[in-house]
């Protein structure tokens, strides 16, 4: 079964500090990885996204995510935190079921920058 | 501005009563998609669409319903046989529903009901 999977409910940085917010993944084939940002009764924002290519993807706000295909991982990077990037974050992948497309999401990672 | 509208953003209903949440997009998308969020469940697909007076259940449509009348309308009908219905309801679109999308959606700023 295709899954996502965010191993820690809250991730806690100081502001300046790198990040990482981590997730991996369980599907067949070739897999499509995304990163999703959602602020406090908003929809979400799309950050990035894995299609082919180079493992280092670079998107939005300055964050960057590694895919690793042998440890089947997609974590979420960014060199510097802000107070700003307090939020709730999303890892999903593509899931293709009889000729559709859809989007299968991990829980969440809510991220706390402190000053 | 293209987008996705949602409304109402905030609901009230009595339990035992229908309700319709409002997904309408300008963003000539083909599929579209409601989601369903609950704190630390992630998101969880209700019903999606890939093309007109199409839809597909996804993994918790028990007790919601959904039309596809017009391309840029998929309306969420939350029946009085959804045991737990208040959440917060995520609309989204993608260009296309088929393979060769990459999959990557585009959200409404979302809807939440509660029950009282």
């Amino acid at each position: 079964a295709q899954s996502v999977a965010q191993p820690e409910d809250q991730v806690n940085v100081a502001e300046g500090n790198p990040l990482t917010v981590k997730c991996t993944y369980s599907v067949s084939g070739n897999p499509y990885l995304f990163w999703y940002v959602q602020y406090p009764n908003r929809g979400l924002q799309f950050l990035l996204k894995y299609i082919t290519g180079d493992n280092l993807v670079k998107g939005s706000y300055g964050f960057e995510a590694e895919f690793n295909k042998s440890q089947t991982s997609f974590h979420l990077k960014k060199p510097s935190a802000l107070v700003s990037d307090s939020a709730l974050y999303f890892c999903a992948v593509r899931a293709v079921s009889g000729g559709y497309n859809k989007l299968i999401f991990g829980a969440g990672t809510r991220l706390a920058v402190h000053p | 501005d293209g987008g996705i509208t949602q409304s109402p953003k905030y609901l009230f209903r009595k339990e035992g009563q229908n309700v319709t949440l409002s997904c309408e997009q300008n963003l000539n998308h083909d599929a579209m998609y409601w989601y369903r969020q609950d704190p630390g469940q992630g998101l969880r697909l209700i019903y999606y669409s890939q093309i007109v007076n199409d839809f597909q259940k996804g993994d918790i449509a028990e007790g919601y319903s959904v039309s596809r009348e017009k391309k840029e309308s998929f309306p969420l009908t939350v029946t009085s046989a959804q045991k737990n219905p208040t959440a917060f309801y995520l609309c989204a679109s993608s260009p296309q529903g088929v393979s060769g999308d990459t999959g990557e959606l585009f959200f409404g700023e979302g809807s939440r009901l509660t029950v009282l």
